[in-house]
C-alpha cells in the first residue's frame, strides 16, 4: 500500500529556504515507472506544480519557479526533498508530494498524494 | 504557456449528470487528467488518460476528449460528489505539469 509523507517545518520566515522531505512507503523509489513530484496550493486557490524528479536525478522544474527550487532524491532512505529560497508571502499554500507514472522522458499525472503539509511565510 | 480553462462553477440536483469541460488548444491531442478535492483533502485522481478510471473510482465518472474541449461527466450526482474539480495535462513542448483553474460542483 503506497504512502507519501511530507514533513518539514510549518512556519518559515521571509528570505529563508523552505524545505520539505516526501517519505514513500510501499513502493521503491527508483522503480523506473515513475516521476516524483512536488506542487502546491496556496489558500482558496488551485493547484500549481512545482517540479518532478526521476530517481536517476533527471528533473523538470516549473518556469515561474526556475532559479529558485532545487527538487532532489535520496534513494538510499527513499525519500525525496523541495528547498524553495528566497520566499515571501507569496509562497504560503498547502504543499503535496506525489507519485506520477511516466519514463525517462516525461511525466504524467499524479496517482498517489501525500495529504499535504500546510507552509506559512512569516516573520 | 499552455493554458487550460475551467468554468468555476457548475451546479446540478442529485440524480442528474454533471459535465465539467476543460478548453484548451488542440486539447484533444493530449492526454487529460482529472482529480477530485474536497476541502481540506488531497486531490485524488477520478479519471486519466483521457477516459481511464483508477481503481475505486465508481463508473459514475467518464471522460472525453477531443477538438478544443475536455469533458469529465459524473452521472447520477450524489450529495457526495460535491467538490472542486481540476483538469490536468502534461505539455510535453515545455515539460510542465498544467492545471486548469479549477470547477467548484455544487449539489443542489
Amino acid at each position: 500500500h503506497l504512502q507519501l509523507q511530507e514533513s518539514g517545518p510549518g512556519l518559515v520566515k521571509p528570505s529563508e529556504t523552505l524545505t520539505l522531505t516526501c517519505i514513500v512507503s510501499g513502493d521503491s523509489i527508483t522503480s523506473g515507472d515513475y516521476y516524483w513530484g512536488w506542487l502546491r496550493q496556496p489558500p482558496g486557490k488551485g493547484l500549481e506544480w512545482i517540479g518532478s524528479i526521476f530517481y536517476t536525478g533527471n528533473t523538470f522544474y516549473t518556469t515561474s519557479l526556475k532559479g529558485r527550487v532545487t527538487i532532489s532524491v535520496d534513494t538510499s532512505k527513499n525519500q525525496f526533498s523541495l528547498n524553495l529560497n528566497s520566499v515571501t508571502a507569496a509562497d504560503t499554500a498547502v504543499y503535496y508530494c506525489a507519485r506520477q507514472p511516466g519514463d525517462y522522458g516525461s511525466a504524467s499525472h499524479c496517482d498517489h498524494w501525500g495529504q499535504g503539509t500546510l507552509v506559512t511565510v512569516s516573520s | 504557456s499552455y493554458v487550460l480553462t475551467q468554468p468555476p462553477s457548475v451546479s446540478v440536483a442529485p440524480g442528474q449528470t454533471a459535465k465539467i469541460t476543460c478548453g484548451g488548444d488542440n486539447i484533444g491531442s493530449k492526454s487529460v487528467h482529472w482529480y477530485q478535492q474536497k476541502p481540506g483533502q488531497a486531490p485524488v485522481l477520478v479519471v486519466y488518460d483521457d477516459r481511464d478510471r483508477p481503481s475505486g473510482i465508481p463508473e459514475r465518472f467518464s471522460g472525453s476528449n477531443s477538438g478544443n474541449t475536455a469533458t469529465l461527466t459524473i452521472s447520477r450526482v450524489e450529495a457526495g460528489d460535491e467538490a472542486d474539480y481540476y483538469c490536468q495535462v502534461w505539455e510535453s513542448s515545455s515539460d510542465h505539469q498544467v492545471f486548469g483553474g479549477g470547477t467548484k460542483l455544487t449539489v443542489l
